[in-house]
């Protein structure tokens, strides 16, 4: 079955440094790949997304670009800051008939200090 | 924006009780799920729910789970008596449709604790 298998955190930073969160997956098919993240105390959002290989998502200066012959999907970002401190989530969708259950990693707590 | 509302934010249950998890949905949006996730776990799919109807469950949803819509606007997930190992928050999402690039939008998670 689909399954997803992310670094384990937590990983902390200074401000302005460089993330990267690693994201690989095993599935059969060809699904969709996301990244959710969950700030405290509130629920899950979705960060980006990407439908097929190849194609890059970004979003708040993050990125994660779908690679089919590595099957990864790992989430970088150039400069945090303190308010990306948060837990990551990267996660796939099945394929057709399941085609939306989302099969989540562990999560990767990020921390970023001033 | 519109979001998914979850309620309650924790509920604790006495051990063989049934709980309610109540969950109201965006409007427009046809698709409805649970999911949950152990302390220290992964966030494990539940239940897809769909025209009134479930359309698909994972193994953990046993026959102690059940879900519901009951007026249109609620999503609910009943459990009939709780297990210590039940304990875990609970996030409700719903989504606009049902394709495998759709997003998710999450509730902010009900914690239920066990006891």
């Amino acid at each position: 079955g689909n399954s997803v298998t992310q670094m384990e955190g937590p990983v902390t930073l200074s401000e302005e440094a460089f993330l990267t969160i690693n994201c690989t997956y095993t599935a059969t098919g060809y699904p969709s790949l996301f990244w959710y993240v969950q700030y405290p105390g509130e629920g899950l959002q979705l960060l980006l997304k990407a439908t097929k290989a190849d194609d890059k998502g970004s979003n708040k200066g993050f990125e994660a670009t779908y690679r089919k012959e590595t099957t990864s999907f790992h989430l970088e970002k150039g400069s945090v800051q303190v308010s990306d401190s948060a837990v990551y989530f990267c996660a796939l969708s099945g394929t057709y008939p399941a085609g939306n259950k989302l099969t989540f990693g562990g999560g990767t707590r990020v921390l970023v200090k001033p | 924006e519109p979001e998914v509302t979850q309620t309650p934010s924790h509920q604790v249950t006495q051990m063989g009780q049934e709980v309610i998890l109540r969950c109201v949905p965006i409007s427009n949006h046809l698709y409805f799920y649970w999911y949950r996730q152990i302390l220290g776990q992964k966030v494990e799919f539940l239940v897809s729910f769909y025209n009134n109807e479930i359309s698909e469950k994972s193994e953990i949803f046993d026959d102690q789970f059940s879900v519901e819509r009951p007026d249109g606007s609620n999503f609910t997930l009943k459990i009939r008596s709780t297990k210590l190992e039940d304990s875990a928050m609970y996030f409700c999402a719903s989504s606009e449709t049902g394709g495998a690039n759709t997003e998710a939008f999450f509730g902010q998670g009900t914690r239920l604790t066990v006891v």
